[in-house]
């Protein structure tokens, strides 16, 4: 299995609201990425978790909520957001090396808008 | 410090006609070097990476790459476009410097022209 996959595909809250996005992956893969990225720009980091620890945390605001309950899974609550947090949220997956070879295997993504 | 430059935000070529996607990038270090290919409304998909050894890199879908070190390049090939090759493609960077961090181009849009 090479997938990653995400749900839900669509979601559309207001800024009042609590969501969650999920995103599973089973290679075996020990770091999850996610990625926010906005239309006709490349994907923008948002968090790492290696070994289901928090890795890298690109100064995201902490209406952004990540959790890695285990080594499949990556999630990323969502609470009080607001409209220009509207955006493609990819999730990527890889292995952990010591060459640190980065090649990502990436979800289909959760297009989320915000009302 | 890595960064990635793509040359031109938008290339259009006619159906059978020659793709050529330019990338350059700065690295201290060997880099470690990826295409992607974004369809609208989906997740990236690799294309290709080089790492060591063969300078030039064959991919999915018909597409290679090659790494010039002395351009500090890498750009995408395929002989012949199809119209299902329409697409955003992102040339990437990562490396020993860069840890967890993949740095991205600022992407380009191919049209295809039937």
């Amino acid at each position: 299995d090479t997938e990653v996959t995400q749900t839900p595909k669509h979601l559309v809250m207001g800024m009042t609201n609590k969501k969650s996005l999920k995103c599973e992956q089973h290679m075996g893969h020990r770091a999850m990425y996610w990625y926010k990225q906005k239309a006709k720009k490349p994907p923008e980091l948002m968090f790492v978790y290696s070994y289901e620890k928090l890795s890298i945390n690109e100064s995201v605001p902490s209406r952004f909520s990540p959790e890695c309950p285990n080594s499949s899974l990556l999630n990323l609550h969502l609470h009080a957001l607001q409209p220009e947090d509207s955006a493609l949220y990819l999730c990527a997956s890889s292995q952990v090396t010591s060459s640190t070879l980065n090649e990502q295997f990436f979800g289909p993504g959760t297009r989320l808008t915000v009302l | 410090a890595q960064s990635v430059t793509q040359l031109g935000s938008h290339v259009s070529v006619s159906e059978g006609a020659l793709v050529l996607l330019r990338c350059n990038y700065s690295s201290s270090v060997p880099p470690y070097l990826f295409w992607y290919v974004q369809y609208p409304n989906q997740g990236l998909q690799l294309l290709l990476k080089y790492t060591t050894g063969a300078t030039l890199v064959k991919g999915i879908n018909g597409f290679e790459a090659e790494f010039k070190k002395s351009e500090t390049s890498f750009h995408l090939t395929k002989p012949s476009a199809h119209m299902s090759d329409a697409a955003e493609y992102f040339c990437a960077v990562s490396g020993p410097t860069g840890g967890f961090k993949t740095i991205f181009g600022a992407g380009t849009r191919l049209f295809v022209k039937a």
